[in-house]
This record gives structure tokens, C-alpha cells and sequence, in this order.
């Protein structure tokens, strides 16, 4: 278990420009979830994968942000024409499906747009 | 829709004293329910979860939370806090009727005092 891996740990960007983030579930888990939490709140649900499937994206989640998880293993999360309110830290969890499924959290991409 | 509220969003104990932290939350439906630790620069961390089995549930560090449904609570309690304990706790809901998500609290930033 070598626990769930974001890359990267930091990224500054302008306003306008696109980012990409990616993260690298723990290799048995099926589902892959994204949240993204801003200071001195708790995370917000963005989407989630089961296998290659996104099967939910929240209405946070505007059109100029997008997810893949091509075969089912990592996952990346692209945000285009970036804007300052989108400064926060994005972080990934996999678990395997269950009723009661235990969520692994990577440590997160913090995303400063100037 | 799932909810939760976490009363207080800064706790300050004095090494050796009792932790409690608050939580309420809101579901129509049976609830799966959980309390995180997030140490500084560290990805969210499992302390306990609720599963329908035994109302007082054991975790990681001396942590235990008791689910009381007529009060709605999962309050988190720990007997004697330890520097170490020095972290931001949230409580999360999960409900099969609200999907796969987990909702969050705000958060609840605890400081120990030698």
C-alpha cells in the first residue's frame, strides 16, 4: 500500500492559463473521488470514477473543469482559462465500493491562480 | 440531502484534558458517519466511522465518537489530549440515497496548551 500520490504538490499559474493536476489511486481501489478545499473549510465533492466510469460530478463543477480516468487507474484533473476563485487545495481519495467504504486521501495540489 | 454541522471551529484544551468535538448531521435515511484528522500539509486521515453496528465506535489515537440518532450527534471524544492531537478534525456523512459522496463539515482546528 503505497497510499494515494498527487502530483503536483504546488502550482502557481496566471489567470486565463489551464492546469492540469494528476493523481495516482492506490492500485486495487476501484473508485477515485476529487474534492477540493478551501482554507478553513471542509473538502467540497467534485466528481468521482468507478473504474473508468465518472459516474457523478457535482454542480460545483463548471464546464471549464474536466476529469479523466482513461483505464481505470490514474486520474487527472484539467482546469481551463483558470480564475482567482479557483485557488484552493485539490485533493484526491480511491476506496474500494462498499457500503461503508474507507476513504484514502493524497496529500493534494494546492492551485494559486495570481 | 446529507448534511453537517460541526459546532465550534477552533477548540483550545489544555494537554491532559478532555477533547470533545461536535457533530450533528442531517439525513433522511440511515447514515454512514465519520470523523477525519488533517495534520498541517497532510492528506485527510480516517479516525472512526459509524456503520449501523455499535453506537460507540472505537478509532485510532484514543479517538472514540458516540452516534446518538435522537440527537442526530456523532460527537468525538478523546479522555486526555495529547500535543500531538494538534490537527483539524471533520465529521462526514455518507448516505446510499445521496450517492457515493462524502459531505463534510467545516471543521473543527484543535490547539493544545502544554
Amino acid at each position: 500500500d503505497t497510499g494515494v500520490s498527487q502530483d503536483p504538490r504546488h502550482k502557481i499559474t496566471k489567470r486565463g492559463q489551464n492546469v492540469t493536476f494528476r493523481c495516482d489511486p492506490i492500485s486495487e481501489h476501484n473508485r477515485l473521488y476529487w474534492y477540493r478545499q478551501t482554507l478553513g473549510q471542509g473538502p467540497e465533492f467534485l466528481t468521482y470514477f468507478q473504474n473508468e466510469a465518472q459516474l457523478e460530478k457535482s454542480r460545483l463543477l463548471s464546464d471549464r473543469f474536466s476529469a479523466e480516468r482513461p483505464k481505470g487507474s490514474f486520474s487527472t484533473l484539467e482546469i481551463q482559462r483558470t480564475e482567482q476563485g479557483d485557488s484552493a487545495m485539490y485533493l484526491c481519495a480511491s476506496s474500494l465500493e462498499g457500503g461503508s467504504e474507507k476513504l484514502f486521501f493524497g496529500s493534494g495540489t494546492q492551485l494559486s491562480v495570481l | 440531502a446529507q448534511s453537517v454541522t460541526q459546532l465550534g471551529s477552533h477548540v483550545s484544551v489544555s494537554e491532559g484534558a478532555l477533547v470533545l468535538l461536535r457533530c450533528n448531521y442531517s439525513s433522511s435515511v440511515p447514515p454512514y458517519l465519520f470523523w477525519y484528522v488533517q495534520y498541517p500539509n497532510q492528506g485527510l486521515q480516517l479516525l472512526l466511522k459509524y456503520t449501523s453496528a455499535a453506537t460507540l465506535v472505537k478509532g485510532i489515537n484514543g479517538f472514540e465518537a458516540e452516534f446518538k440518532k435522537s440527537e442526530t450527534s456523532f460527537h468525538l471524544t478523546k479522555p486526555s489530549a495529547h500535543m500531538s492531537d494538534a490537527a483539524e478534525y471533520f465529521c462526514a456523512v455518507r448516505t446510499k440515497a445521496a450517492g457515493n459522496k462524502l459531505t463534510f463539515g467545516g471543521g473543527t482546528r484543535v490547539l493544545v496548551k502544554p
